[in-house]
């Protein structure tokens, strides 16, 4: 069985960074790829970018371009979204999730989230 | 890249059919067939219903199903349950390699 679990919820002041986590288990971690999704309070799904867990390469939603990089550790099957620059409106849950596509992209594990909330 | 474009809501009783539409653009939902549909509940992860326009995945009843005819895609339940009431969200692949959200659809089962 899968499970993709996230470090815990983070409070940050405007401007800091936050570093979120999301372990994998119960797969080949390398043979995915992972992207990060998030959910502002309220609101609708927000797709931020996609990961090759094996060669690392990264795709980016132009609107956090600059600001947010993924990276990931193959030895303990995670991988990391930080994103800097934080504002009040990026205080939204994370999630990470699972793309086992060779073509495409669909997400078919989710971890159940991180809630980081941006305030001064 | 704009978000796909979806009802805000919708509704049915128990035991009808429902259809959900998602609506893009030729660089996304019309020139891929790489839609896919997320349900969820309040304060829980998505859960990925159907990909690749209509294929359900294992344990996804076959109450659910998609399809995609030009720049818009649809998914349809049949015999309304429940618990069918929750969010639902289509999602694309894109011609940049990226991937776009609908903004949802709230699923009321009345």
């Amino acid at each position: 069985q899968v499970h993709l679990v996230q470090s815990g919820a983070e409070v940050k002041k405007p401007g800091a960074s936050v570093k979120v986590s999301c372990k994998a288990s119960g797969n080949t971690f390398t043979d995915y790829y992972a992207h990060w999704v998030r959910q502002a309070p309220g609101q609708g799904l927000e797709w931020m970018g996609w990961m090759n867990a094996n060669s690392g390469a990264t795709k980016y939603a132009q609107k956090f371009q600059g600001r947010v990089t993924m990276t990931r550790d193959t030895s303990i099957s995670t991988a990391y979204m930080e994103l800097n620059s934080l504002r009040s409106d990026d205080t939204a849950v994370y999630y990470c999730a699972r793309d086992p596509s060779t073509s495409g992209a669909y997400l078919d594990y989710w971890g159940l989230g991180t809630l980081v909330t941006v305030s001064s | 890249q704009a978000a796909l474009t979806q009802p805000a809501s919708v509704s049915g009783s128990p035991g009808q059919s429902i259809t959900i539409s998602c609506t893009g653009t030729s660089s996304d939902v019309g020139g891929y067939n790489y839609v896919s549909w997320y349900q969820q509940h309040p304060g829980k992860a998505p859960k990925l219903m159907i990909y690749d326009v209509s294929n359900r995945p294992s344990g996804i009843s076959n109450r659910f199903s998609g399809s995609k005819s030009g720049n818009t895609a649809s998914l349809t339940i049949s015999g309304l349950q429940a618990e069918d009431e929750a969010d639902y969200y289509c999602s694309s692949y894109t011609s940049s390699s990226t991937v776009v959200f609908g903004g949802g659809t709230k699923l009321t089962v009345l």
